[in-house]
């Protein structure tokens, strides 16, 4: 079975950091772009971070730019993101998902259950 | 960046009844839309992708079209199953990969 399951969502406070995790099974990890998408609590879907299947290119929304990094290890099947300097507006569910052709950026046809990031004040 | 704009905010159908959800593009993005259902507490999962071709699984009820900025995702015969929240993403002009801020159909 294809699947995707995330961990390392907590609570922190302002300014603090976490590294947060998406272990992929089922499929040829290594051969997939893999993206970061977050949902604030209440609200819509917000992009946030993309990396090529051989984790050489690496992209970000503006909102996270200089704070948050994303990095993968084909080896293990797993995706990261690095997550420093947080602000209460991080706040969200954060999942990981696969890409569905391979490795472009189009739409994503698998999805993690998610985790929590919630800061404080 | 491309915003995507969806309407209505909610739509109100009655079981068996049909909806038209709307997608608007600020540019044009051709054929690169995706739709998602999302449930409560639950993760997106994709519908349609090239603005008409159904996911894996998914069943003919739900059909996509449109191209360029003008896009319909078309329910028929609503299922109980169907009651959740419907969003669109463009993958054409990025980044930003960006998406709608989403149509809840309920049940009316």
């Amino acid at each position: 079975e294809v699947q995707l399951l995330e961990s390392g969502g907590d609570l922190v406070q302002a300014g603090g950091s976490l590294r947060l995790s998406c272990a992929a099974s089922g499929f040829s990890f290594s051969s997939y772009a893999m993206t970061w998408v977050r949902q604030a609590p209440g609200t819509g879907l917000e992009w946030v971070s993309s990396i090529s299947s051989s984790g050489a290119a690496t992209f970000y929304a503006d909102s996270v730019k200089g704070r948050f990094t994303i990095s993968r290890d084909n080896s293990k099947n797993t995706l990261y993101l690095q997550v420093n300097s947080l602000r209460a507006e991080d706040t969200a569910v954060y999942y990981c998902a696969k890409d569905r052709r391979g490795n472009y950026y189009t739409a994503f046809d698998i999805w993690g259950q998610g985790t929590m990031v919630t800061v404080s004040p | 960046e491309i915003v995507m704009t969806q309407s209505p905010a909610t739509l109100s159908v009655s079981p068996g009844g049909r909806a038209s959800l709307s997608c608007r593009a600020s540019q044009s993005v051709s054929s690169d839309l995706a739709w998602y259902q999302q449930k409560p507490g639950q993760a997106p999962r994709l519908l349609i992708y090239g603005a008409s071709t159904r996911a894996t699984g998914i069943p003919a009820r739900f059909s996509g079209s449109g191209s360029g900025t003008e896009f319909t995702l078309t329910i028929s015969s609503l299922q109980s199953e169907d009651f959740a929240v419907y969003y669109c993403q463009q993958y054409n002009n990025w980044p930003p990969l960006t998406f709608g801020g989403g149509t809840k159909v309920e049940i009316k």
